[in-house]
Parts: C-alpha cells; sequence; structure tokens
C-alpha cells in the first residue's frame, strides 16, 4: 500500500478552517482515500473518504486532485472539541485488509 | 446499533503475568482485526479474523500473543507471558463486507475504545 505522507502537528484558533493536506505519491490506481480522527483514550474514528475530486460530507470536505497523489482534509471552522489525531491512509478497493496508520497530525485548536 | 466493545478498558499486571483481552465487534461483521500503539509509535496491525479464520495475522510480533474468535463473534487476545515491553493500547475493529460479483465492498471500518495494557 501507498505511504502517506503529513504534517506532525497543526495548530489552530476557534472558528478558523483548517485544511491537512497528505502526500501519498505511490497510490494505486485501485486505492481509495480515507480519514480518520482520534482523540485520547478513544479508538480512530472514521471521518471521510473519497476516490477522486471533492468529497464532502456533514462533518468535513476531503479534496483530491486528478493525479490523487495528495489529498487535503478540511475542517470548516474548527472548535476546541476537534482538537484531535488525524490519519490520512490509503486502502485498497474492494478488499477487508488491514489499515497502515502513519504517524497522523496532532491538530490542537485553542481559543 | 452498539459500536464494538472492548474489555477491560485498562489493565495493569506483572511481567510474567497472564492478561486476556477481549473484543466483541459490530453484529454481523465477519471482519474482526487487533492493532496496538506501544508508547510513541504508530498503531500497528497485529491480525485478521474473517469469521473464525485467521486471514492475516503477518502483525503478531510472538508466540507469546494468542488470539481466537470462536465461533465468529467475539474475539480474545491472549498475552503468556506478558513483557514490559508488550505495554501499550490495543484496539480492535469490525468491518462488513459484501460480494456481489464483482469484488468486495467494504463499508468500512469501526474502531473500539481500546484497552490500555501496563505491565510493570
Amino acid at each position: 500500500l501507498a505511504k502517506t505522507t503529513q504534517p506532525i502537528s497543526m495548530d489552530s484558533y476557534e472558528g478558523q478552517e483548517v485544511n491537512i493536506t497528505c502526500s501519498h505519491n505511490n497510490i494505486a490506481t485501485n486505492d481509495y482515500i480515507t480519514w480518520y480522527q482520534q482523540f485520547p483514550s478513544q479508538g480512530p474514528r472514521f471521518i471521510i473518504q473519497g476516490y477522486k475530486t471533492k468529497v464532502t460530507n456533514e462533518v468535513a470536505s476531503l479534496f483530491i486532485p486528478a493525479d490523487r497523489k495528495s489529498s487535503t482534509l478540511s475542517l470548516p471552522r474548527v472548535s476546541l472539541s476537534d482538537t484531535a489525531v488525524y490519519y490520512c491512509l490509503v486502502v485498497h478497493t474492494g478488499t477487508a485488509s488491514k489499515l497502515t496508520f502513519g504517524t497522523g497530525t496532532r491538530l490542537q485548536v485553542t481559543l | 446499533e452498539a459500536g464494538v466493545t472492548q474489555f477491560p478498558s485498562h489493565s495493569v499486571i506483572e511481567k510474567g503475568q497472564t492478561v486476556t483481552l477481549r473484543c466483541d465487534p459490530i453484529s454481523g461483521h465477519d471482519n474482526l482485526y487487533w492493532y496496538r500503539r506501544v508508547m510513541g509509535k504508530e498503531i500497528k496491525f497485529l491480525l485478521h479474523f474473517v469469521k473464525e479464520s485467521k486471514q492475516d495475522e503477518s502483525g503478531m510480533p510472538n508466540n507469546r500473543f494468542l488470539a481466537e474468535r470462536t465461533g465468529g463473534t467475539y474475539s480474545t487476545l491472549k498475552v503468556q507471558p506478558a513483557e514490559l515491553e508488550d505495554s501499550g493500547v490495543y484496539f480492535c475493529a469490525s468491518s462488513h463486507t459484501s460480494d456481489f460479483g464483482q469484488g468486495v465492498i467494504n463499508y468500512g471500518y469501526t474502531f473500539g475504545s481500546g484497552t490500555r495494557l501496563t505491565v510493570v
């Protein structure tokens, strides 16, 4: 599976939009991108996933350029409760195989 | 629906003792996974069950770790004897897949809250 690289940490103020970019240069044709959020003392929680272009749900948006070598998770108007670790993962389509986690991005939101 | 449940949430044991972690997946999820994060490291895959069968156990660190999923429902992960380096958080996840003849469709992974294991 393609290795992912994302910033180790980010800081933001409450109310701002946060964009976390992940690179996955070796992504394969039948791979998709998925993002998970993890709070302390909890397991990772699915946020959003996509294959190409843009995906939006009630929590976030995911932007994937045409070459699919990177993706950007966008969190609109973050609040203190969005402080968490965000993981970008590449998953093989059509399988139930394991997830490979990287370091994740630790987002700290302050007032 | 109930999520993935793990028990206990915390466990402190002495080196050399045995500990058994339990995971109850979401009902109907054939796939069950164990992961762990040791201090300062990334979350690492341990193994994957499909129903009661071990599909992939490439991440099991050594033969002190034994995972079972009798009947294809809940799973246990036993560490015997425990060593200091086994300390960490053990996560369980489950997923549901369907095969409509054009490939497997995975409906996503749901994680439990983890078991924090401390070996002293």
